[in-house]
């Protein structure tokens, strides 16, 4: 069984560009949640996705905007890059009802904006 | 929006010696959860609690539920080195689908 993978893990942009990461899902696994995480702080909900459609969203502008595929990967896109947005950015996969015992997190994509 | 208040933020302790933080929101969940997270890794899941009240244990560690849904706190018994590393608690609300709100961690560091 693969777990949640992440990529790419470590990336660079300038301020005002647009980025996406991507995430795969681990096998048998049909939801997908992205979260960021500032350094020194605990991860913050962005969206989660389930059935290819965003399925709650946290306090994010419309700038962070994703995508699921039929295969449950995930991609998160973020237009206009700011400065605050350099964080880690984890991906976390699950399976509807299945509760929290299936929440597996990637090991996330360092993402610095300069 | 909610937020979780985790304490403490960080702690040295001796090797063997226990270790307690909590997590007190200001609000209720339905769920508290504990995760660790290693360096260059995501948060790893260790307790799930479910129950207000509930008191679960793995190994050397121990969550409890409390009783008011508004906090819950972690105990580890004689810590060893591979204890290092943040631990976050998370909430989650049952009409929230997945969503969790976790709190600022507490970072635990052991001296050999």
């Amino acid at each position: 069984e693969t777990g949640v993978t992440q990529s790419p893990t470590h990336l660079i942009k300038t301020r005002g560009q647009q980025v996406t990461l991507r995430c795969s899902s681990q096998s048998g696994h049909n939801t997908v949640s992205w979260y960021q995480q500032a350094l020194g702080q605990g991860p913050q909900f962005i969206f989660q996705y389930y059935r290819e459609e965003e399925n709650g969203r946290g306090n994010f502008p419309p700038r962070f905007s994703g995508l699921q595929f039929p295969n449950y990967s995930s991609e998160l896109n973020v237009n206009a890059l700011e400065l605050d947005d350099s964080a880690l950015y984890l991906c976390a996969s699950s399976t509807a009802g299945r509760g929290n015992y299936g929440y597996t997190f990637g090991s996330g994509t360092r993402l610095t904006v300069v | 929006g909610q937020q979780l208040n985790q304490s403490p933020q960080s702690m040295f302790i001796q090797e063997g010696e226990d270790v307690s933080m909590n997590c007190t929101s200001s609000s209720i969940f339905n769920t508290w959860l504990w995760y660790k997270q290693d360096p260059g890794e995501g948060p790893v899941l260790l307790i799930a609690l479910y129950k207000a009240g509930e008191l679960t244990s793995n190994g050397r560690l121990t969550a409890q539920f409390g009783i008011t849904r508004k906090d819950s706190f972690l105990n580890i018994s004689a810590s060893i080195p591979s204890d290092v590393g943040i631990y976050f608690c998370a909430g989650q609300l049952r009409n929230a689908g997945n969503m969790l709100t976790f709190g600022g961690g507490t970072r635990l560091m052991v001296k050999p």
